[in-house]
């Protein structure tokens, strides 16, 4: 069975600074990996997605993930937050041969201080 | 390109009327279609899933069901609403190997 943990459901950061959001999954095969924005009464947006090209993947916004499969994490990370990123993350994990279902992870909440 | 709606986008009913909830999906063919719900405090929740016509998967025991009766068109339905039917209901849809592609959700209140 697939499963996600964020390690915090807030984080705050200051305007500028770097925002590191935590995932650690579980699969018992080679997982797909995304991550989503939802910013207040809206639906999830697709950040970014890794499908088992390349380890680092590059989303909108600026926001990037590296895949590990050693740690079994995809942590998302961008270099300077702005007001803008202020949001609920969510990370989720598909295993290809389990009917293409995602499990979500229990999101993380960003606030950005001026 | 492809586009997904849902509506109402809010609604409050009282404690055992009926809901219908409606998903469609313009620009694509054959999706696999989701309902997702947000309650405060429990993330995410998959209730259904459905790779085509007619073909409900129900992924957790509820007072809800779902419904497919157009290729492109997916309902959830209650016959009496409980109190803890409240939260954000969310449609998707995902052609095969894409992500999950969100509507803009129904927030429902069940007074």
């Amino acid at each position: 069975a697939q499963s996600v943990t964020q390690l915090g459901s807030h984080v705050s950061v200051s305007e500028g600074a770097l925002v590191l959001l935590r995932c650690n999954y579980s699969s018992s095969v080679p997982p797909y990996l995304f991550w989503y924005v939802q910013y207040p009464n809206q639906g999830l947006q697709l950040l970014l997605k890794y499908t088992s090209a390349a380890t680092l993947v590059k989303g909108i916004n600026g926001f990037e993930a590296e895949f590990k499969k050693s740690e079994t994490s995809f942590h998302l990370t961008k270099p300077s937050a702005h007001m803008s990123d202020a949001a609920e993350y969510f990370c989720a994990v598909s295993e290809a041969a389990a009917g293409n279902k995602l499990t979500f992870g229990g999101g993380t909440r960003v606030l950005v201080k001026p | 390109s492809q586009t997904i709606h849902q509506w109402p986008a809010t609604l409050v009913q009282p404690v055992g009327s009926p809901l219908s909830l409606e998903c469609t999906v313009e620009g694509t063919s054959n999706p696999n279609l989701y309902w997702y719900r947000q309650a405060a405090g429990r993330g995410l929740q998959l209730l259904f899933y459905s790779v085509g016509i007619g073909q409900i998967s129900s992924e957790v025991p509820q007072n809800l069901s779902a419904s497919r009766p157009q290729d492109r068109q997916f309902i959830l339905s209650s016959k009496k609403l409980l109190l803890s039917d409240s939260g954000f209901y969310l449609c998707a849809w995902r052609l095969s190997g894409t992500g999950l592609f969100f509507g803009p959700g129904t927030r429902l209140t069940v007074l």
